[in-house]
């Protein structure tokens, strides 16, 4: 039974062109995160939620958002792709913040830039 | 800020060889340590933790890692691996306590097992 559930699992963009991708989860978990893994790289994390308070890492371009409307979905609109872009997006949940707190992974976005 | 080195880009085994995939990790205060695995097409699964105490942990599948403080490794191990163990594997690395929600992943290591 899917916990972290990722929507779509493939998406096209055109430069410049906005785009939004999905995650919910079925967990009703705390914190929800989004990183961005570009081949052959570690995940990298570009923000996250916890309850509805917004964290963005220091090195997150501008170009990055997200939303969380209630517990159980989050969105990362892209404003602008560019083709530095691509790559694989995750979203993951953890019932907390501490360090003990396991992460738990949708299966990616992949995103290509045309 | 923290990092971790996996060493090994690609690993390939036969089948019934023992495996041995390092994780290095740079920082020096108190740890907790994870090794994930993603399967062809599926998403990225826990496969062990450690916080504290013994410091060899078994995950599923029998998997094991052993912390080793003084080298600042948690290395992950299985005696005997199956074709079913093909797979992408990441070492990643928390602080300790509240407030310590970052997770930093090493750049994982392919391993490919051949029947």
């Amino acid at each position: 039974d899917a916990m972290v559930i990722q929507n779509p699992r493939y998406q096209v963009t055109q430069f410049g062109k906005p785009v939004t991708l999905s995650c919910s989860q079925t967990l009703n978990h705390n914190v929800m995160y989004w990183y961005q893994q570009k081949s052959s790289q570690a995940p990298k994390l570009l923000f996250h939620y916890y309850d509805k308070d917004f964290n963005n890492e220091a090195d997150t371009p501008d170009n990055f958002q997200s939303r969380r409307p209630n517990t159980s979905f989050c969105f990362l609109d892209i404003r602008s792709p560019g083709l530095g872009d691509a790559a694989m997006y995750l979203c993951a949940t953890s019932r907390d913040r501490l360090g003990s707190s396991e992460q738990y992974f949708g299966p990616g976005t992949r995103l290509t830039v045309t | 800020a923290q990092s971790v080195s996996q060493h090994n880009h690609h690993v390939i085994l036969s089948e019934a060889a023992s495996l041995e995939l390092g994780c290095n990790y740079s920082y020096g205060g108190t740890v907790n340590l994870f090794w994930y695995v993603q399967y062809p097409g599926q998403h990225l699964q826990l496969l062990l933790k450690y916080f504290s105490g013994d410091p060899l942990v078994k995950g599923i599948k029998g998997f094991e890692a052993e912390f080793i403080k003084s080298k600042f490794s948690f290395n992950l191990r299985k005696p005997s691996v199956q074709w079913s163990d093909t797979a992408e594997y990441f070492c990643a690395v928390k602080h300790s306590g509240a407030g310590s929600y970052q997770l930093t992943f090493g750049k994982g290591t392919k391993l490919s097992v051949i029947p």
